[in-house]
């Protein structure tokens, strides 16, 4: 069985711009989370995604945003981009929504410039 | 408001020995918590968890524990084995959404 996956697995932009990651769950998967991992910060909850609708969202600015597509694939937004917005970006699936067991990818490395 | 705190960023330990690594939190709501391990240029793999009903799971040479009074967890990695060596991070759930700590990047020496 395929793990997640996570596209692009590197990124660099500049201030100001906006960047869209995705994400593609372990097949049978329908909750995605998201978070942003950042040196002496750990992981942080962006948002967790399932059956479409987005159940609940961590204390991030509106220029964080998410969405998933009917086969549970997701994509996350960042628009505006800030330097402090360079971080690891995991996703995380789990079977069902209140699944404690998460299945992470291997991330997108994101640099702003 | 980190309510998931491990205070140790690093440990090393001797191949063979015992390794403890510890996590404190802040929410009494917390009703499941987990421990995962992190390789580089990888995600974290789930490594072993605990229902907040009990105060200890152990998995192989993997075992967790919980003082809800003190509101600390602690992992237990005995023996200790080079592959070992990696970042551990803690989390709690609400049920509704994770909460991770910071990790302890554990070094097992041969």
């Amino acid at each position: 069985k395929a793990g997640v996956t996570q596209t692009p697995r590197y990124l660099i932009k500049t201030r100001g711009q906006q960047v869209t990651l995705s994400c593609s769950p372990i097949s049978g998967h329908r909750s995605v989370s998201w978070y942003q991992q950042t040196p002496g910060q750990g992981l942080q909850f962006l948002f967790e995604y399932f059956s479409e609708t987005q159940r609940n969202k961590g204390n991030f600015p509106g220029r964080f945003s998410g969405r998933q597509f009917s086969n549970s694939r997701s994509e996350m937004n960042v628009s505006t981009l800030e330097l402090g917005d360079s971080a690891l970006y995991l996703c995380a699936s789990s079977l069902d929504a209140r699944q404690f067991e998460q299945f992470f990818g291997p991330g997108t490395r994101l640099t702003v410039l | 408001d980190q309510q998931v705190k491990q205070n140790s960023p690093s440990l090393s330990v001797q191949e063979g020995r015992i390794s403890i690594l510890n996590c404190d939190y802040t929410n009494s709501m917390f009703d499941y918590f987990l421990w995962y391990k992190k390789y580089p240029a990888e995600g974290p793999t789930f490594l072993i968890s605990i229902s907040s009903i009990k105060d200890k799971n152990e998995d192989g040479r993997f075992t967790v524990f919980l003082n809800k009074s003190a509101k600390h967890l602690s992992l237990h990695i005995v023996p200790s084995q080079p592959g070992d060596s990696a970042v551990y991070f803690c989390a709690a759930s609400t049920g509704n959404q994770f909460y991770f700590g910071t990790g302890t990047s554990l070094t097992v020496i041969p």
